[in-house]
């Protein structure tokens, strides 16, 4: 599978946006980017997955390079409780792809009130 | 609709001794994978079960073995615990229909091996 490249940790003041990059330059075509994060104490959480179209739910946005060899999650207004582990997954659909998580050293999340 | 649980949530043991973990997915979720996380290694895949089946193995010792019951529950042991295995256990449950599909996580079961 497709590795992913995140930076260590970032920091971001409360109720500002929060840009997180990801790269993935070995992305295949079929390949989805999905975003899960850990809260302290907790397990993972889903948090937003696309394929080549820039995503918005509830929670965060995903906007997805036109190479695809990169995305960003975008947190519109951190609040303290977004203070997590974020890690970008890259999951692929065909036969040989693998069905499980494969998890990263993720980015830590820090914010500041 | 009730989320993944999993029991116990803590748990120590000693070295020698096996230990059971439980984990009961969100209902109507066929497919239940577990994770081992360590400071030092992360998260890592151990297995998925399907219907009962194995479906899925990470690169675990033989020690970590798993089962899936007809209700979807799922249950992994661990024989012969050494010290390294002291760890937080995630399961984490889907339908099992594609693979890209959402996994949702339970709280995990912390071990101690002492």
């Amino acid at each position: 599978d497709a590795k992913t490249t995140q930076p260590n940790s970032m920091e971001s003041n409360e109720e500002e946006p929060v840009h997180l990059p990801c790269n993935h330059s070995t992305i295949s075509g079929t390949d989805y980017i999905h975003w899960y994060r850990q809260l302290p104490s907790q397990g993972p959480e889903y948090v937003i997955h696309g394929l080549t179209s820039n995503v918005n739910n509830r929670m965060a946005s995903l906007a997805i390079a036109e190479d695809r060899k990169s995305s960003t999650l975008i947190l519109h207004r951190a609040t303290l409780r977004d203070a997590a582990v974020y890690y970008c997954i890259l999951r692929g659909v065909s036969s040989g792809s693998a069905r499980q998580l494969t998890f990263g050293s993720g980015t830590q999340l820090t914010v500041l009130p | 609709k009730a989320g993944v649980t999993q029991t116990p949530r803590y748990l120590i043991k000693t070295r020698g001794q096996q230990v059971t973990l439980s984990c009961s997915p969100i209902s109507g979720h066929r497919s239940v994978s577990w994770y081992q996380q360590t400071p030092g290694q992360g998260l890592q895949f151990l297995f998925e079960y399907f219907s009962e089946t194995q479906r899925n193995k990470g690169n675990f010792p033989g020690r970590f073995s798993g089962r899936q019951f007809s209700n979807s529950r799922s249950e992994m042991n661990v024989s012969t615990l050494e010290l390294g295995d002291s760890a937080l256990y995630l399961c984490a449950s889907m339908t099992g229909g594609f693979r890209e599909e959402t996994q949702y996580f339970g709280p995990g079961t912390r071990l101690l091996v002492l």
